[in-house]
């Protein structure tokens, strides 16, 4: 199984709401990660969690918070965010950190900020 | 800081071959790897080149100079399935977080 799953597909929230992101994988990796990806960019790295434990934060904004429950699930609670946070919200993992060269990404959700 | 350019839309025919580059500039490099997204899909890792030299993998190939920052994605046979998105990223630095390129839009045409 090289899946990774991600729920929702689609969110609107508004501005005052608080939301989460889920992301699964059964693949025993031991890195996870979350990115923010804008039409026609690339995505952005947000957060790396290495062994269930948060190794890199890209001075992401304290509205969005990850969580990683255990090896196989990854959390992003959402808050107070703004309408510019609008954009496809991907998981990724690999098999380990420094393996983070081959990531397996999951569908994403599309998140609207109203 | 770390950049990697890529030429932003490319353009070819089915059955032909295309080349998209990648140059980049990092603190620390470990290696260069490819990705592929289809609209509103999920990007999908296609290769990975740590050494200098071609890889290839079925219609796909990668290749990598590392004294000249550059490496390339060579799409052979091309297929309508091919329209996508393709993103070089590196991996390096301080930490071993993969940092994407600007990406090209291939539009493969009949």
């Amino acid at each position: 199984d090289t899946e990774v799953t991600q729920t929702p597909k689609h969110l609107v929230m508004g501005m005052t709401n608080k939301k989460s992101l889920k992301c699964e994988q059964h693949m025993g990796h031991r890195a996870m990660y979350w990115y923010k990806q804008k039409a026609k960019k690339p995505p952005e790295l947000m957060f790396v969690y290495s062994y269930e434990k948060l190794s890199i934060n890209e001075s992401v904004p304290s509205r969005f918070s990850p969580e990683c429950p255990n090896s196989s699930l990854l959390n992003l609670h959402l808050h107070a965010l703004q309408p510019e946070d609008s954009a496809l919200y991907l998981c990724a993992s690999s098999s380990t950190g420094t393996l983070a060269y081959e990531q397996y990404f999951g569908p994403g959700t599309r998140l609207t900020v109203t | 800081g770390q950049s990697l350019e890529q030429p932003s839309e490319v353009t070819a025919v089915e059955g032909a071959i295309v080349q998209i580059n990648c140059t980049y500039q990092t603190s620390g490099f470990y290696g260069l790897s490819w990705y592929q997204q289809h609209d509103g899909g999920a990007p999908t890792f296609l290769s990975y080149n740590a050494l200098d030299g071609l890889e290839e993998t079925g219609r796909f190939s990668s290749f990598l100079s590392r004294s000249d920052s550059y490496g390339y994605l060579l799409l052979q046979e091309l297929q309508m399935k091919d329209s996508a998105s393709y993103f070089c990223a590196v991996t390096g630095g301080a930490t071993n977080k993969l940092i994407f390129g600007t990406g090209t839009l291939l539009a493969v045409q009949p």
